[in-house]
């Protein structure tokens, strides 16, 4: 069965230093990956998502994430943090899309002025 | 609206009674999923749907919870003699394509159920 892990339950950074959000997983098959942001009292919104093809994968605002099979990982990063970018960051597995997404329990990311 | 639908956004009901949250997905997605987020463990995958299909139900918690779909559009989750622990943030999520494909699952912004 697939897991993920999200290392830091709290990420705080300043206003334009590099965020990075790790995301560890394990599946057994080829997986998809995602990652997908939350602000208070809302949905969770897709980031990005890798599923096949290039695994450095871009998305919106600024965030990247790439695919690493040989350390089953899939950090999220940004060159620089904007205050707005202050959310929950899920990353979730699923089995090449025969499964159900396993979500990580999610790191909160605080951005400090 | 284009995205996906939640009613009531907010709910607040005694220990005991039955409550019922409703999903509207976006025209077109044939796959729906229900998840209940409870405070600091994360999202917890409960059903899915493909059509009015929902093939696996052994992701809800117990038989106290059902739900079903029809015309392949809304979707309702029914949580009968509601207790504490039921206490979460119930999303529903949907997608294009087949159930589980590569295609990413769309969220509504959630109902936020309270037992007392």
């Amino acid at each position: 069965a697939q897991s993920v892990t999200q290392l830091g339950s709290h990420v705080s950074v300043s206003e334009g230093a590099l965020v990075l959000l790790r995301c560890n997983y394990s599946s057994s098959v080829p997986p998809y990956l995602f990652w997908y942001v939350q602000y208070p009292n809302q949905g969770l919104q897709l980031l990005l998502k890798y599923t096949t093809g290039a695994t450095l994968v871009k998305g919106i605002n600024g965030f990247e994430a790439e695919f690493k099979k040989s350390e089953t990982s899939f950090h999220l990063t940004k060159p620089s943090a904007h205050m707005s970018d202050a959310a929950e960051y899920f990353c979730a597995v699923s089995d090449a899309g025969n499964t159900p997404l396993v979500f990580g329990k999610g790191t909160r990311l605080s951005v400090i002025a | 609206g284009a995205g996906v639908s939640q009613s009531p956004s907010n709910k607040v009901t005694e220990k005991g009674k039955d409550v019922e949250l409703r999903c509207d997905p976006i025209s077109g997605h044939t796959a729906l999923y229900w998840y209940r987020q409870s405070l600091g463990q994360g999202l917890e995958f409960l059903i899915y749907f493909q059509g009015n299909s929902a093939p696996d139900k052994s992701g809800l918690p117990s038989d106290r919870f059902s739900a079903e779909r029809t015309g392949g559009s809304v979707s309702t989750l029914t949580i009968q003699r509601t207790q504490q622990e039921d206490s979460a943030v119930y999303l529903c999520a949907s997608s294009g394509g087949e159930v589980f494909s590569n295609q990413p699952q769309h969220f509504g912004d959630g109902t936020r159920l309270s037992i007392l």
